[in-house]
């Protein structure tokens, strides 16, 4: 029944290793999200897809790559993982400017 | 540039107190404003919603206004409890073709028993 789910919650690799996260929302909205929050709790947005296309990329690594196969579907792929990108990292949803659903995040530690 | 600040940074009360968290934005076109409760380790959970056209916004205990003029927000919390212990969150959407939010760093509440 979660309304937008993430995996995994938690994920621990080394320097270097390529990694994914998924997220899927099943609550029919058409806007999907990427934020991550460092570890002063700072939230900041990363990337933003509207029906599947990319809206918002923020300043970014391009290591960093989304994917949005559907709209109810926006993975993150991190390629060459670095010690700095280790930070909590939330998927949400909205309906266009409507309310947003966050999903439980995920903690990635990279050693 | 968007910028969200929340005033204070922590704030600890005793059990029962009614208390006043602010959030204050730069950018004037708001489109809504949302506040976030983030428990430790958890996700976010929308507490309440304030489109552009509302004052405020009430859920139980909770209370949140808008006042666009002055680029403020304030969320009141009524008769506070250990429960409502938690880093609270505010955004701005600014609509348009910017789809962001733009979140304060929160504030840290701690309500004692």
């Amino acid at each position: 029944d979660t309304a937008v789910s993430q995996t995994p919650k938690y994920l621990v690799t080394q320097m270097g290793n390529d990694k994914s996260i998924k997220c899927e929302q099943n609550l029919g909205h058409d806007t999907m999200y990427w934020y991550k929050q460092d570890s002063k709790k700072f939230l900041k947005i990363m990337f933003s897809y509207n029906n599947k296309e990319l809206i918002i990329n923020e300043t970014v690594p391009n290591r960093f790559s989304p994917k949005s196969p559907d709209k109810a579907h926006l993975n993150l792929h991190i390629n060459s993982l670095e010690l700095g990108d280790s930070a909590v990292y939330f998927c949400a949803s909205s309906l266009s400017f409507l309310g947003y659903t966050f999903g439980s995040g995920t903690r990635l530690t990279v050693v | 540039k968007q910028e969200v600040t929340q005033i204070p940074a922590a704030l600890s009360v005793p059990e029962g107190e009614n208390l006043v968290l602010n959030c204050s934005f730069t950018d004037s076109a708001i489109y809504n404003l949302q506040w976030f409760r983030q428990d430790p380790g958890k996700g976010l959970t929308s507490l309440l919603l304030i489109q552009s056209s509302q004052r405020e916004q009430t859920s139980g205990r909770l209370n949140a206004s808008l006042d666009k003029s002055s680029g403020r927000s304030t969320l009141y919390i009524a008769a506070s409890q250990p429960g409502d212990s938690a880093t609270y969150l505010c955004d701005q959407n600014s609509g348009g073709s910017n789809y962001k939010l733009t979140f304060g760093k929160g504030t840290l509440l701690t309500v004692n028993p």
